[in-house]
């Protein structure tokens, strides 16, 4: 069985701080990985994605993610946090299958 | 815009009454996912269907159903509701069947049960 935990529910930064949001899973095959942001009153829209290759995975709005088998993690790292990065980050992995497991989610708060 | 529309919005109704949501995938999109997310449940995967056949199912309860039509688009009937029903419901899609393809999430529809 596949699970995803966010290590954090929620993470106060200041503003052009740097910011690492934690994402562990377990799972007995491979797995994709994704993280998600959700921004206040819309859908889910995918940060970046690691499949496979390079475990440095870079994506949108400068955030990047790193991939590690043998700590089964995918912590996502922002150099300097925006106050327009507020909103809600989701970890998600999938066993190259048809279903997805999210984590329950990292609420990313930017102080000015 | 993800290209992925849902209908409706907003949903007000009472306990024990039936709705159906409605989704329409990205042009050219076969998959088309199913999601619940309630402040105590999370994100919370519902069912999969591709090219109108079910293929995946998550922690969908016995009262709700869907389908995917033809022209690819999908409903989830959600039936003798209840106050815990109450939720966001996301419906995404993606190009393929296998994991790889990210999925394209829809604004949602926010389900009120009174």
């Amino acid at each position: 069985a596949q699970s995803v935990t966010q290590l954090d529910s929620q993470v106060p930064v200041f503003e052009e701080a740097p910011v690492e949001l934690r994402c562990n899973y377990s799972s007995s095959v491979s797995v994709y990985l994704f993280w998600y942001v959700q921004y206040p009153n819309q859908g889910l829209q995918l940060l970046l994605k690691y499949l496979s290759g390079s475990t440095l995975v870079k994506g949108i709005n400068g955030f990047e993610a790193e991939f590690n088998k043998s700590q089964t993690s995918f912590h996502l790292r922002k150099p300097s946090v925006h106050i327009s990065d507020t909103a809600e980050y989701f970890c998600a992995v999938t066993p190259r299958g048809n279903q997805f497991y999210f984590g329950t989610g990292t609420s990313l708060t930017v102080i000015p | 815009d993800s290209g992925v529309t849902q209908t409706p919005k907003h949903l007000i109704t009472a306990t024990g009454q039936r709705v159906t949501l409605r989704c329409s995938p990205r042009s050219g999109d076969l998959s088309v996912y199913w999601y619940q997310q309630s402040l105590d449940q999370g994100l919370q995967f519902l069912i999969q269907y591709y090219n109108g056949e079910e293929r995946a199912k998550g922690n969908i309860l016995e009262r709700f159903s869907a389908q995917q039509f033809p022209d690819l688009h999908s409903e989830l009937n959600l039936s003798s509701l209840e106050l815990g029903d109450s939720a966001l419901y996301f419906c995404a899609s993606s190009p393929r069947l296998a994991g790889e393809s990210e999925q394209y999430f829809g604004p949602g529809t926010r389900l009120t049960v009174t």
